[in-house]
């Protein structure tokens, strides 16, 4: 059974750096034709995909917000690290992340969610 | 980017009913295009893939067809847990974009 669970904190400043960790459980990151996503929906809005990091440590990112995001992995501990940097009131949002496979590329296992609000 | 648009915005509908969305693309997205459910606060549910398979554990009253620029989602007999937003996705490029949602409310 696939899990996914998002971490991190609650409440940033504006212009911090938000860190958010994705752990999961239930398949490998080094399994190839596997990814995980980051997804996230400001309140009342549609979902917007930020990044994907694949097994082959490939990375892609929302090209809106390219010099702002970062992923990486760590398949020992199973988790994701996503950092957007410069963090401003418009990203408060519910963060997801989600499991994701080739060759469609949907996501089909998510995480809970976690919400971050950016305020001083 | 790929633009997703979705029609239509909302929608209200009986249980028993047939409900139908359309999402757009604004190129050929050949047939990588997924579908979404989400209740309000919940995470979103991965219905249909690749435009028309059904997902594992998903009610067959749901169907999704198309190809190319226009696709749709189909839900035969309405059912009262079927209320909230749906999402259509495209994974033709690697920059993937989510249509604006369609709200759908149950009489």
């Amino acid at each position: 059974q696939i899990t996914l669970k998002e971490s991190g904190p609650t409440l940033v400043k504006p212009t911090q750096t938000l860190t958010l960790t994705c752990t999961f459980s239930g398949f490998s990151l080094t399994t190839s034709g596997v990814a995980v996503a980051w997804i996230r929906q400001p309140p009342g809005e549609a979902l917007e995909w930020l990044a994907f990091i694949y097994w082959n440590d490939d990375k892609r990112y929302r090209p809106s917000l390219k010099s702002r995001l970062s992923i990486t992995k760590d398949t020992s501990k199973n988790q994701v690290v996503l950092t957007m940097t410069n963090m401003d009131p418009v990203d408060t949002a519910t963060y997801y992340c989600a499991h994701t496979v080739y060759k469609f590329w949907s996501m089909d296992v998510w995480g809970q969610g976690t919400t971050v609000t950016v305020s001083s | 980017d790929v633009q997703m648009t979705q029609s239509p915005s909302s929608l209200s509908a009986s249980v028993g009913d047939r409900v139908t969305i359309t999402c757009r693309a604004s190129q050929n997205i050949d047939y990588h295009l997924n579908w979404y459910h989400q209740r309000p606060g919940k995470a979103p549910n991965l219905l249909i893939y690749a435009a028309s398979t059904l997902q594992s554990g998903v009610p067959s009253r749901f169907s999704g067809s198309g190809s190319g620029t226009d696709f749709t989602l189909t839900i035969n007999s309405l059912q009262p847990e079927d209320f909230g937003t749906y999402y259509c996705q495209q994974s033709y490029t690697s920059s993937i974009t989510f249509g604006q949602g369609t709200k759908l409310e149950i009489k």
